[in-house]
């Protein structure tokens, strides 16, 4: 089966600084997605960024990157020049490639909660 | 992108009676929605899977005949907390799949439910 896992329930910084978020997960798939989505006070969850494991560059959007290291099964979200609006939990998800007609579930981890401080 | 309403956003009943949520994909089909239940300070609990047209595929410890699932159109399925009861109370959150080889869910903004 697979997990996620999120080791930092809480992290705290100030404004403009660049901030990383860990993530590790566990699987026996060679095919699979991984994703940060953010959940802000109002929780409605946004997709942040989405990583496909074929891939080797790294995923960017804007100020949001990741490294993705297959081997270590790690994939860490570094948010640079933070603001106060990327105040959240962040979870990551696996999901594992499962065909077209397949479930397409999310394995979740446990969250962190990141606040960027004025 | 994508957007996924769900209704109501927010509801209070009393313990016994039953509650519907409903979720809508609104300018795409979805042809797999999932329902989720959070928890304060939590991650997200997967309730049930629904493929349109079919029963839906509860996970283990999910009660079928208590959250009753319907995905009848391709843009709408519906949660029924039958019978709810204050331990029933918290965030349910739908999320919808477009297409057949779409690999990204589009969440709707949640559900909470309050059974006093």
């Amino acid at each position: 089966a697979q997990t996620v896992t999120q080791s930092q329930p809480e992290m705290s910084v100030q404004e403009a600084e660049t901030v990383t978020l860990s993530c590790t997960y566990d699987t026996s798939e060679n095919n699979y997605y991984l994703f940060w989505y953010k959940q802000p006070p109002s929780r409605q969850m946004i997709l942040v960024i989405r990583q496909e494991a074929y891939k080797q560059q790294n995923a960017t959007e804007n100020r949001f990157s990741v490294n993705f290291q297959k081997a270590a099964k790690s994939f860490s979200l570094k948010i640079s020049d933070s603001q106060l609006g990327d105040t959240a939990m962040y979870f990551c998800a696996f999901m594992k490639h499962a065909g077209v007609r397949g479930n397409y579930q999310l394995i979740w981890g446990a969250g962190t909660k990141l606040i960027i401080k004025p | 992108g994508a957007v996924v309403s769900q209704h109501p956003s927010r509801v209070i009943c009393k313990s016994g009676t039953s509650v519907k949520i409903e979720c809508r994909s609104l300018d795409f089909q979805a042809t797999t929605m999932f329902w989720y239940r959070q928890f304060p300070k939590q991650s997200l609990m997967l309730m049930a899977t629904s493929n349109e047209g079919s029963k839906a595929t509860y996970e283990q410890g999910v009660e079928k005949d208590k959250f009753l699932i319907n995905h009848a159109s391709l843009t709408l399925s519906t949660l029924t907390v039958t019978s709810a009861h204050p331990e029933d109370s918290s965030f349910y959150i739908c999320s919808a799949r477009a297409g057949t080889s779409g690999t990204e869910q589009f969440f709707g903004p949640g559900t909470r439910l309050t059974v006093l």
